[in-house]
């Protein structure tokens, strides 16, 4: 099946620095790549994805890039603010699949 | 708009005693919902997934099961808590048949003790 991993468990940067979470995925009918953000003590909600027909997406501060012959797929946020200290989770899925596939997380800081 | 509401909020419970956890969806017809357990600061692993009423299939055996008695309804129970199964249970959907994002509820802190 699956395997989704994520690269950095922990990542600090300053506040007004750019932040990059890598992921990288083993199933090459993956075609859908969602991100999502948990703060502290709450729920996940999403913040951008990617589907496998594009190679980059980008909504406001939040760019996401993916390499489909690497297997890899990355997300950046530019402008870091420290509203957006949290855990992100990438994941993978296939159409019309079920069964989604979460990374074990990355805890951002972003320090003032 | 969609909403997803979860119950209870938090639950202290004793190793051995029964659980029920709900989940209910309003603002989304038929959609297809899924549990998943988040170990204290841990990851994610889905549990169980269902595309309709009164179907629903294990993705992972943790002595849990799941039932969808109505199409806007996911019910999480066990008869017998062991302390493995402590941790954050969140209940999602997402449009039917569309390879698209979760939705998430707020979530349920269990604590086995």
């Amino acid at each position: 099946g699956e395997k989704v991993e994520q690269h950095e468990s922990t990542l600090s940067v300053r506040e007004g620095d750019s932040a990059v979470i890598n992921c990288t995925y083993t199933d090459t009918a993956s075609s859908y790549f969602p991100w999502y953000k948990q703060e502290a003590g709450k729920s996940l909600h999403f913040v951008i994805d990617i589907r496998s027909n594009v190679d980059r997406k980008q909504s406001q501060r939040l760019i996401v890039l993916l390499d489909k012959k690497a297997k890899r797929f990355s997300l950046h946020i530019t402008a870091t603010q420290p509203e957006d200290s949290a855990i992100y989770f990438c994941a993978a899925s296939r159409n019309s699949n079920n069964r989604i596939f979460f990374g074990d997380g990355t805890q951002l800081v972003v320090k003032p | 708009a969609q909403t997803i509401h979860q119950w209870p909020v938090a639950e202290i419970k004793a190793v051995g005693s029964p659980l029920s956890l709900g989940c209910t969806i309003k603002g989304k017809s038929s959609p297809n919902l899924y549990w998943y357990w988040q170990a204290t600061g841990g990851t994610l692993q889905q549990l169980f997934y269902s595309i309709t009423v009164g179907q629903v299939e294990s993705v992972v055996q943790l002595n849990l099961s799941a039932s969808r008695p109505k199409d806007d309804q996911f019910i999480l129970s066990t008869e017998k808590l062991l302390l493995s199964h402590s941790g954050f249970y969140l209940c999602a959907s997402r449009d039917r048949g569309a390879n698209e994002r979760l939705f998430f509820g707020h979530g349920t802190k269990l604590s086995v003790l």
